[in-house]
């Protein structure tokens, strides 16, 4: 499967823990997405980075949310001293380079829950 | 400022119905519509899409057409089967990057 793969798929954390997303991009991808699916709710931007930038972090709340997107490696979105309210599907979309109107593909989702 | 709203579900039809799940939005510009669909457990699947007024995007028996007058990108089909069971979103990227999604409408086909 040469789409767009995250994982964990399902991941569990205690409140005040670190949770950590990881996102591989289609191959020749290099513009990646985050968006946060509450319950119930249409996905919500978050951010969006290309090899080593964020691009547009407006959407992602200040505190205790980061992503990267390194030269080598997947990106990670990480949430540390997760809270009952970051429990949500995370999806991961990836575009190719050039024109960014292209449509996105999605990843599967991770879907965090927050005990 | 850019907004998506989709026709609330659940949507129950029967095996064969005909389908349509309404979507209207506000933009500033010219922007792309889409429609998504996400199956139990997955990710979003691109359905189809427009780029302009007036264009007719279609897949799977699905179509949309991109109607400026009515700001509206209506998505219908014909005969709907059992396997067509899932939640569809309507999106418009405003002429970036920023996928505006709308809340989603559920649809359940009944054999």
């Amino acid at each position: 499967n040469a789409g767009v793969m995250q994982n964990p798929r399902h991941l569990v954390r205690r409140r005040g823990q670190e949770a950590r997303l990881r996102c591989s991009p289609m191959k020749g991808h290099s513009h990646v997405y985050w968006y946060r699916q509450l319950p119930e709710e249409g996905l919500k931007f978050m951010v969006y980075l290309q090899k080593e930038n964020i691009i547009d972090e407006s959407g992602m709340p200040k505190e205790r949310f980061s992503a990267e997107f390194p030269k080598e490696g997947p990106s990670i979105l990480r949430i540390q001293q997760v809270v009952r309210g970051d429990s949500a599907a995370y999806f991961c979309a990836s575009s190719p380079p050039g024109d960014r109107s292209q449509p996105q593909h999605f990843g599967d989702g991770t879907r965090l829950s927050i005990l | 400022g850019n907004s998506v709203t989709q026709m609330e579900g659940p949507v129950t039809l029967s095996e064969e119905a005909f389908l349509t799940i309404n979507c209207t939005y506000t933009a500033t510009g010219y922007p792309s519509l889409f429609w998504y669909v996400q199956y139990p457990g997955e990710g979003l699947q691109l359905l189809l899409k427009a780029t302009k007024a007036d264009d007719k995007g279609s897949n799977k028996g699905f179509e949309a057409t991109y109607r400026k007058e009515t700001t509206s990108f209506h998505l219908e089909k014909g005969s709907v089967q059992v396997s067509d069971s899932a939640v569809y979103f309507c999106a418009l990227v405003p002429g970036t990057y920023k996928y505006i999604f709308g809340t989603g409408t559920r649809l359940k086909v009944l054999a």
